[in-house]
């Protein structure tokens, strides 16, 4: 049971155009959302997040956009950089402080980023 | 900071033979993690400590694998005996507890390939 999709394996941007990167997900639970980037031979970095109390969250060149109702994020990079290239993971997880899955992350399947000069 | 450590980097061993992965959580993180990445996937959660017990670990195959957090600092994964379908990329991370912070450190993994 797959409950954070990534639909596309692979995406293909030029350089100074704008990403976008997309997840869908299952759990109505998930409140909390993150996207994490990875390069070859390390281990995934933390890139943004979103509360479900929020609709978008901005940082930098990075921007996660969530709709709830659809249960669907998604990341912009803007502009794109040949040094974004990388893949992408979306995770989610459950609030829930007092019990047993605090902090638990349920990743997507990533999606493959490459920024052509 | 100081990181997430692992090792070793790359193991390569036969079928049915046991191996050990090491995990050093960044000082001060109260909860560690280890996922298993398999190639085309995205992390999968093993095991979940806060401090040295254990949290969660209802996608452990517990007949194969343990893992303990002595002194809930370093902590140890241990496959025996392991199977073809093992061959992965063990990632450990750690994270603070408090706060409702949920942003989770990653070390760089260990490759594990089971022949």
């Amino acid at each position: 049971d797959q409950q954070v999709k990534q639909n596309s394996p692979s995406l293909s941007v030029q350089e100074g155009r704008i990403s976008i990167l997309n997840c869908d997900y299952t759990n109505s639970m998930f409140d909390y959302f993150l996207w994490y980037k990875k390069y070859p031979a390390e281990g995934p970095t933390f890139l943004i997040s979103i509360s479900s109390i929020k609709d978008k969250n901005e940082d930098g060149r990075f921007t996660v956009f969530l709709n709830k109702s659809a249960k669907h994020l998604s990341l912009h990079i803007v502009p794109s950089q040949p040094g974004d290239s990388a893949v992408y993971f979306c995770a989610a997880s459950t609030a829930n402080a007092g019990g047993t899955s605090y902090g638990k992350l349920t990743f997507g399947q990533g999606t493959i980023l490459t920024v052509h000069p | 900071e100081a990181g997430v450590a692992q090792s070793p980097r790359y193991k390569i061993i036969e079928k049915r033979q046991s191996v050990a992965f090491w995990c050093n959580p960044i000082s001060g993180h109260a909860t560690l993690y280890w996922y298993q990445q398999i190639l085309g996937q995205g992390p999968k959660l093993l095991i979940q400590f806060q401090n040295n017990g254990v949290v969660d670990d209802s996608q452990l195959p517990k007949d194969r694998f343990s893992a303990e957090r002595l002194k809930g600092v370093d902590s140890t994964l241990k496959i025996q005996p392991a199977k073809l379908e093992d061959s992965a990329v063990y990632l450990c991370a750690s994270s603070r507890t408090s706060g409702g912070s949920y942003e989770q450190y990653f070390g760089p993994g260990t490759r594990l390939t089971v022949t």
